[in-house]
């Protein structure tokens, strides 16, 4: 079935970098965008950027411009969000969407269950 | 681009009906039929339950409907059910191209 799988928790200090994959499957890997969203502990969602999987381009929220680098992999359908100089206020689970197929174009049909980032010293 | 407003919480008794609403500008709500409502459970990813304001991806249940008008859009859960009980975002393209979601509501189902 389509599904997005996303790697596990990670722990980083302050000023660190952190990388969270996201692998697809069930459908053709460059025919859908993929977004980025995160969650910070019992807050809501926030959407962090986009990347086309077929031509790599991007397109990232203004607050993360210069600190996110979206890339992707189209040998094993993965992609990747690169966040630097973390902070503790980017604590949170992080999760990659898929563009919708079909008519669901500007929505995420398809979520990753979410990769859990705590930044502490 | 800040956060779209949504009421914190809504509550309704089970089979009644509730409307959350999402009130944005015209550079993303109002300019738009871009609006999607996204469902979330504690400790699990959201899952959408309407795109383009009014549309049901397939398995999504006839009681959830949603519509727009200006620069609000609002979802509307009818013949509430205790699995309603979660947490709802909406969400809106903009014209920066990129995309924004709203604060969220806590439904409660009494």
């Amino acid at each position: 079935q389509v599904q997005l799988v996303q790697s596990g928790a990670e722990v980083k200090k302050p000023g660190a970098s952190v990388k969270v994959s996201c692998k697809a499957s069930g459908y053709t890997f460059t025919s859908n965008y993929i977004y980025w969203v995160r969650q910070a502990p019992g807050q809501g969602l926030e959407w962090m950027g986009i990347i086309n999987p077929s031509g790599d381009s991007t397109n990232y929220a203004q607050k993360f411009q210069g600190r996110v680098t979206m890339t992707r992999d189209t040998s094993t359908s993965t992609v990747y969000m690169e966040l630097s100089s973390l902070r503790s206020e980017d604590t949170a689970v992080y999760y990659c969407a898929r563009e919708g197929a079909g008519d669901i174009g500007y929505a995420f049909d398809i979520w990753g269950q979410g990769t859990m980032v705590t930044v502490s010293s | 681009q800040s956060a779209l407003t949504q009421p914190a919480s809504v509550s309704g008794s089970l089979g009644q009906s509730i409307t959350i609403s999402c009130t944005g500008t015209s550079s993303d709500v109002g300019g738009y039929n871009y609006v999607s409502w996204y469902q979330q459970h504690p400790g699990k990813a959201p899952k959408l339950m309407i795109y383009d304001v009014s549309n049901r991806p397939s398995g999504v249940s006839n009681r959830f409907s949603g519509s727009k008008s200006g620069n609000t859009a609002s979802l509307t859960i009818s013949g509430l059910q205790a699995e309603d009980e979660a947490d709802y975002y909406c969400s809106s393209y903009t014209s920066s191209s990129t995309y924004v979601f709203g604060t969220g509501t806590k439904v409660t189902v009494l």
